[in-house]
């Protein structure tokens, strides 16, 4: 069965200090995967995809990394407006339409 | 662009009862998917419309149910309302014909609450 683990669960960080969300996935073939970013109230706002092993993203202090069991998000510098929950998601080779989401991560960045 | 707005923002149910979400689709944008996400979990695939039809499903009992109409707008209709039904209905857009990797424009969200 496909599936999506995040962790940690929650992440507190102080301003500036760097650190890295872990997001594990069992697909039957992998489409793509995909960053989200969720304040509270409202709805996931994507990030990136990424597609293939050894692929990384990059935006602003923000940066994505796939691997073929595991994407790492890797936070440099954080300030306290990326506080925020970070959802991970996958879509398999088979699926033309279901995205499946992770738990999240919960991150605060403590000024 | 007016991005993805869903109504309405808060709505309070009894168990039993029927309930209609609405959302309309940012500009340009004729796919359409439909998701739950319970407290401190990640959304749940529910269903996705393109061109008026269903093409995906995901585990969700008949009891829910779609509609999307020519202007690309969409409807979620569930029936005979569960406790567990509570949740935030988010809908979710993006355009047709772009590589899959687009990623989708999501609303605010509905808050729906069964009591």
């Amino acid at each position: 069965e496909d599936q999506v683990t995040q962790s940690p669960e929650a992440l507190r960080l102080q301003e500036g200090e760097s650190s890295s969300l872990n997001c594990s996935y069992t697909v039957s073939g992998l489409r793509g995967l995909f960053w989200y970013r969720q304040d509270p109230g409202k709805g996931p706002e994507f990030l990136f995809t990424l597609y293939s092993a050894g692929e990384e993203k990059e935006k602003e202090r923000l940066k994505a990394t796939l691997t073929k069991k595991e994407s790492f998000l890797h936070i440099t510098a954080p300030k306290p407006e990326d506080s925020a929950t970070y959802l991970c998601a996958v879509q398999a080779e088979t699926s033309y339409d279901k995205v499946i989401f992770g738990p999240g991560t919960s991150l605060s960045v403590i000024p | 662009e007016t991005g993805v707005t869903q109504s309405p923002t808060h709505l309070i149910k009894t168990r039993g009862q029927q309930v209609t979400l609405r959302c309309s689709s940012q500009s340009g944008h004729n796919t359409v998917s439909w998701y739950q996400q319970a407290l401190g979990q990640g959304p749940q695939f529910i269903f996705q419309y393109y061109r008026e039809e269903e093409n995906g499903r995901g585990n969700f009992p008949p009891r829910f149910s779609g509609l999307q109409f020519p202007n690309y707008s969409s409807e979620l209709n569930v029936n005979a309302l569960e406790l567990d039904d509570s949740a935030l209905y988010l809908c979710a857009s993006r355009p047709g014909g772009v590589g899959f990797g687009y990623g989708y424009t999501f609303g605010s969200g509905t808050r729906l609450t069964v009591v």
